[in-house]
């Protein structure tokens, strides 16, 4: 089993419409977790932040924990053109080594 | 706005042959971090530097990487002698604390021919 699970896609989300990235994580006692956002040929660029159970909302994007199920997740609202990149899901290791680990990305493609 | 610079943006070279990376970090983040990440993968983690003092390089190839952050601020990652295996993209990121949020730099991507 990966540390950190993503669906590498490819999600095809209509322009307008909520786009669901999901995450699992093995590490049970992680605290820390974050969503970047890559285009291609670019650097990842952090996105969401989240550290307590339920929602945290920043304009068109909430991302949800869950650490009961070990599941993160990013919705972003109203999804743009713009928004079509690949979104890594990290998660900050605490057994062995604490280290950010990274998923393997999931590519969004969102079609006008 | 603060960013995390690096240099150069693109690199090619033969194998066997030596290269080098160097990366500044955001003003005031003591944690540097070097990663290589391979098209279609996540970045994977190097090496952890806290000030000038490594914290984590059991990821780094030992016998051809190495890295420095002699005054605690700039890095250099140096390959020698380079391989085919290690084309990829080279990312630093830094970050305030540990754990923390990790702002990283455009990248170096790597060709080696």
């Amino acid at each position: 089993q990966k540390e950190v699970e993503q669906n590498s896609g490819p999600l095809s989300v209509p322009e307008g419409a909520i786009a669901s990235l999901n995450c699992t994580y093995s590490d049970r006692v992680s605290q820390s977790f974050f969503w970047y956002r890559q285009y291609s040929g670019k650097s990842p660029e952090l996105i969401m932040s989240i550290y307590s159970n339920g929602d945290k909302e920043d304009g068109r994007f909430t991302a949800q924990l869950n650490k009961a199920s070990q599941y993160v997740s990013l919705l972003i609202r109203d999804s743009q053109p713009s928004d079509s990149a690949t979104y890594l899901c990290a998660v900050n290791r605490i057994q062995g080594a604490q280290k950010l680990v990274f998923g393997q990305g999931t590519r969004l493609t969102i079609n006008p | 706005e603060a960013e995390v610079a690096q240099s150069p943006r693109y690199k090619i070279t033969e194998k066997s042959q030596a290269v080098a990376f160097w990366c500044d970090p955001i003003s005031g983040h003591a944690t540097l971090y070097w990663y290589r990440q391979i098209l279609g993968q996540g970045p994977e983690l190097l090496v952890q530097f806290q000030d000038e003092s490594v914290v984590d390089d059991s990821q780094l190839p030992k016998d051809r990487f190495s890295a420095e952050r002699l005054k605690g601020v700039d890095s250099t990652l140096k390959i020698q002698p380079a391989e085919l295996g290690d084309s990829a993209m080279y990312l630093c990121a830094s970050s305030l604390e540990v754990p923390g949020e990790q702002y990283f730099g455009p990248g170096t991507r790597l060709t080696v021919t």
